[in-house]
This record gives C-alpha cells, structure tokens and sequence, in this order.
C-alpha cells in the first residue's frame, strides 16, 4: 500500500532554514510527481511547488520563489522540501502529497501524515 | 493564480439528509484537449491529512462510498453528500490543477 512518513515537528528561529523529508512506499517513486501543500492553523491549504522524481524538474509557486527548494533521492525513495529565511507566518503544517504523473498537472491522491513547522523566537 | 471561492462556509445538515458544496474557479479549468475538468474535491478531519475523494471533477477515487459525487464543468462545481453520515462531519475543500500555482478553496465545513 503506498504510504508517505513525514520527518518530526521542527521549531525553528525567524531566519533560519528548515528541511523536511518524505519516505515514499508502496509504489514506484520515480514514476510520479510529489507535491508540497502547507495549512496554517485554522487556514486553508496553500500549495508550495512540485519535483518530477523521475528527472528531478521542479515548479514553484511564485510565493515561494527564492526561498523554496524540493529535491529528491531516487536512492532512499524521499523527497525533501527546503524553506529558508523562516518568519512566524511560516508557522504551518507541511504536507507532502504524491501527485499523478511526472508532468505535475494531476489530483493529489495520497498525502503524508504531516510535519509542523513552529517558528519563534 | 487562479481564484478558487466555495460557499456556504459552513452547513448543518441533518443525519440522512443530502448536503451540497458550491466550488468556483476564477476562470475554467476545463481543458479543451483532453475535455478534462482539473478539479478535485478534498475531505479533512480534525488532525488529519486531506483525503482525495473526487477528481476530474466527477471521478469518485478508490473506496470513497457512493453517497459522495462531483458534477459541473468550466469555472462552476458542486459536492454533493446525499445521505449525510456520522463520519462525514469534516472540511471539505476544492483545488484546480490546471496551472499553477495549484489552489484552493476556503473550505466548508459540514457539520450535523
């Protein structure tokens, strides 16, 4: 069964980075796209970006630009999404979610369990 | 980016009961060269990741009962839930995947 585990909750300062990671299972990684969609508490959810874990292509939501980076290693079946220059509007839970193919354009059909990212000083 | 607005934004409905979620995209999400809607329908409860329920804008996934459907086409959607159960109490949300950045809407939240 395809499962996606999430890293623990993070706390971080205002200005530093955080990165999360997503253990895929069940299904084979490089033959779809995975998602990053975050949820501020009490809000509604926000899409990040997405990588092509076949060829490694990435797509970013303008919001995100600059300070966003989605990897992968095909090696250990895991995506990683990278935030930089944290600020407590960051405060969120992050998702990772397996899209369709690799093109990117698809539903999101399985979801991580969710990793909370606390920002404070 | 494409605006997605759902309304109401919350209904109470009673058990059995049908309940309905409006979806609007700023512009459509019907892509001509496939006749694809890029829409999906998302269910969440309380500490829970979101949960695929329709997409294609009428496509049921896997395992979701058949009290839940999706119907409309363009910039115009709806969720239906014709007999309201116990465990349907959740936010539902919306997404267009047509282009990004992906977005979604508000949320409903149904409750009994």
């Amino acid at each position: 069964q395809v499962q996606l585990v999430q890293s623990g909750a993070e706390v971080k300062k205002p200005g530093a980075s955080v990165k999360v990671s997503c253990k895929a299972s069940g299904y084979t990684f490089t033959n779809y796209a995975m998602h990053w969609v975050r949820q501020a508490p009490g809000h509604s959810l926000e899409w990040m970006g997405w990588i092509n874990a076949g060829n490694g292509n990435t797509k970013y939501s303008q919001k995100f630009q600059g300070r966003v980076t989605i990897t992968r290693d095909t090696s250990a079946s895991t995506a990683y999404m990278e935030l930089s220059s944290l600020r407590s509007e960051d405060t969120a839970v992050y998702y990772c979610a397996r899209g369709g193919d690799g093109s990117g354009y698809y539903h999101l059909d399985y979801w991580g369990q969710g990793t909370l990212v606390t920002v404070s000083s | 980016d494409i605006v997605m607005t759902q309304s109401p934004d919350s209904l109470a409905v009673s058990l059995g009961e049908r309940a309905t979620i409006n979806c609007k995209s700023s512009q459509s999400v019907l892509y001509s060269s496939d006749n694809k809607n890029y829409l999906a329908w998302y269910q969440q409860k309380p500490g829970q990741p979101p949960k695929l329920l329709i997409y294609w804008a009428s496509t049921r996934e896997s395992g979701v009962p058949d009290r839940f459907s999706g119907s409309g086409s363009g910039a115009d959607f709806t969720l239906t839930i014709s007999s309201l159960q116990a465990e349907d109490v959740a936010v539902y949300y919306c997404q267009q995947y047509y282009s990004t950045p992906f977005t979604f809407g508000p949320g409903t939240k149904v409750d009994i």
